[in-house]
């Protein structure tokens, strides 16, 4: 079964530092992808970034990577010079490319402080 | 414009009523995919569907129905086994290919029992 794993309830930063947010997942798959999204107060869902299984190079996506490390199961978020407007919730999520079953993880309020 | 659309936003339900909820996508994905999400949760999945006249349980089906007997429309019904449906609604839908980097979501329906 798929599970996300966010460990990281709230967190809390200085405008203009970086930032990492945690997310581990099990899977026995061994195609798959891996998903961050943004959902602010709002509520909408704001794409960030992706990782696929099989890409050997973390991705990237303006001030957004992904750190991906395939033998922890470990696919964490990092924000370079955190900006007011990151204040959201975040939320890992991973698609299996079989069956196409795609779970959330419990996510992640970050405050972004002045 | 290519999108989803929920249908209500704010709905209200009278105890012991079924009541279903729309999702309309226009982007030709064959995968859709329906998620209740309780204040500062995560998304959990009710139910998914790879395929026109075909959908699988998620991890809270119980309470919950869908059909899917077109590509463009994933209907979900909250029946009154479920005990506790005052939620928020968000309904998404992904082009299944491998490495596809996104699913889209709509602007999600909030629903209360009263």
């Amino acid at each position: 079964a798929q599970k996300i794993t966010q460990t990281q309830p709230g967190m809390f930063v200085q405008e203009k530092e970086a930032v990492t947010l945690d997310c581990t997942y099990d899977t026995s798959d061994q195609s798959y992808g891996l998903f961050w999204y943004k959902q602010p107060s709002s509520g909408e869902m704001i794409f960030l970034i992706y990782q696929g299984s099989y890409d050997e190079q973390n991705a990237t996506e303006g001030r957004y990577s992904l750190n991906f490390q395939k033998a922890r199961k470990s696919a964490n978020l990092v924000i370079s010079a955190s900006q007011l407007g990151d204040s959201a919730m975040y939320f890992c999520a991973m698609r299996d490319e079989g069956a196409q079953k795609l779970v959330f993880g419990q996510g992640t309020r970050l405050t972004i402080n002045p | 414009d290519g999108g989803i659309t929920q249908s209500p936003k704010y709905l209200f339900r009278k105890e012991g009523q079924n009541v279903t909820l729309s999702c309309e996508q226009n982007l030709n994905h064959d995968a859709m995919y329906w998620y209740r999400q309780d204040p500062g949760q995560g998304l959990r999945l009710i139910y998914y569907s790879q395929i026109v006249n075909d959908f699988q349980k998620g991890d809270i089906a119980e309470g919950y129905s869908v059909s899917r007997e077109k590509k463009e429309s994933f209907p979900l019904t909250v029946t009154s086994a479920q005990k506790n449906p005052t939620a928020f609604y968000l309904c998404a839908s992904i082009w299944p290919g491998r490495g596809s980097t996104e699913a889209f979501f709509g602007q999600g329906t909030r629903l209360t029992v009263v």
